[in-house]
């Protein structure tokens, strides 16, 4: 079946750091792949998404690549600020979209 | 507008209790999802419809059942639940089972 696998957390870095969270996953066929971010508190909200092999999903400084060569979706960010630190999934919706898989979650955390 | 509401925000229930937890949106989505989230995990599926009708439904017990008045309103009605069963519960929507889902604020609940 499909799955989604996330490198553990916490991920603690300073303001102005780079961020990578990797995202690799297993799928038959193309699926879609997403980033969720989570607030402290709050539900899911769509960072990114990637419909199709080499698209480039972005957001509010946020970048991934869909790499089937390599079956990743790795999260980055050239400068992280406090107000990221929150808990990011991947996540994939397969062939036949049954539902989202997502991968267990890595906690960021940006200090000042 | 890709907004998702949930009410309540919280939810304290006693075992013997009947309460509903209530999801509307009004972005003519056709797919409406109610996922269970632990703490430090990711969201677990419970319910998938899809044009008003039930067509995923993951194992859940039956003190939990749902139901779909319209396109636009999602309940989910509680009896009889176990303190196991405290979590936040989010609800999502897609504009097919195809498309991506956004999620809402989610109900904190706690059952004593």
């Amino acid at each position: 079946g499909d799955s989604v696998t996330q490198m553990e957390g916490p991920v603690t870095l300073s303001e102005e750091a780079f961020l990578t969270i990797n995202c690799t996953y297993t799928a038959t066929g193309y699926p879609s792949l997403f980033w969720y971010v989570q607030y402290p508190g709050e539900g899911l909200q769509l960072l990114l998404k990637a419909t199709k092999a080499d698209d480039k999903g972005s957001n509010k400084g946020f970048e991934a690549t869909y790499r089937k060569e390599t079956t990743s979706f790795h999260l980055e960010k050239g400068s992280v600020q406090v107000s990221d630190s929150a808990v990011y999934f991947c996540a994939l919706s397969g062939v036949g979209r049954r539902a989202l898989t997502f991968g267990s979650g890595t906690r960021l955390q940006v200090q000042p | 507008d890709t907004e998702v509401t949930q009410t309540p925000k919280h939810l304290v229930m006693g075992m013997t209790n009947k309460k509903s937890l209530k999801c509307e949106q009004h972005m003519g989505h056709r797919a409406m999802y109610w996922y269970k989230q632990k703490a430090k995990k990711p969201p677990e599926l419970m319910f998938v419809y899809s044009y008003e009708k039930l067509s995923i439904n993951e194992s859940v017990p039956s003190r939990f059942s749902p139901e779909c008045p319209n396109s636009s309103l999602l309940n989910l009605h509680l009896h009889a639940l176990q303190p196991e069963d405290s979590a936040l519960y989010l609800c999502a929507s897609s504009l097919t089972r195809q498309e991506t889902q956004y999620f809402g604020p989610g109900t904190r609940l706690l059952v004593l």
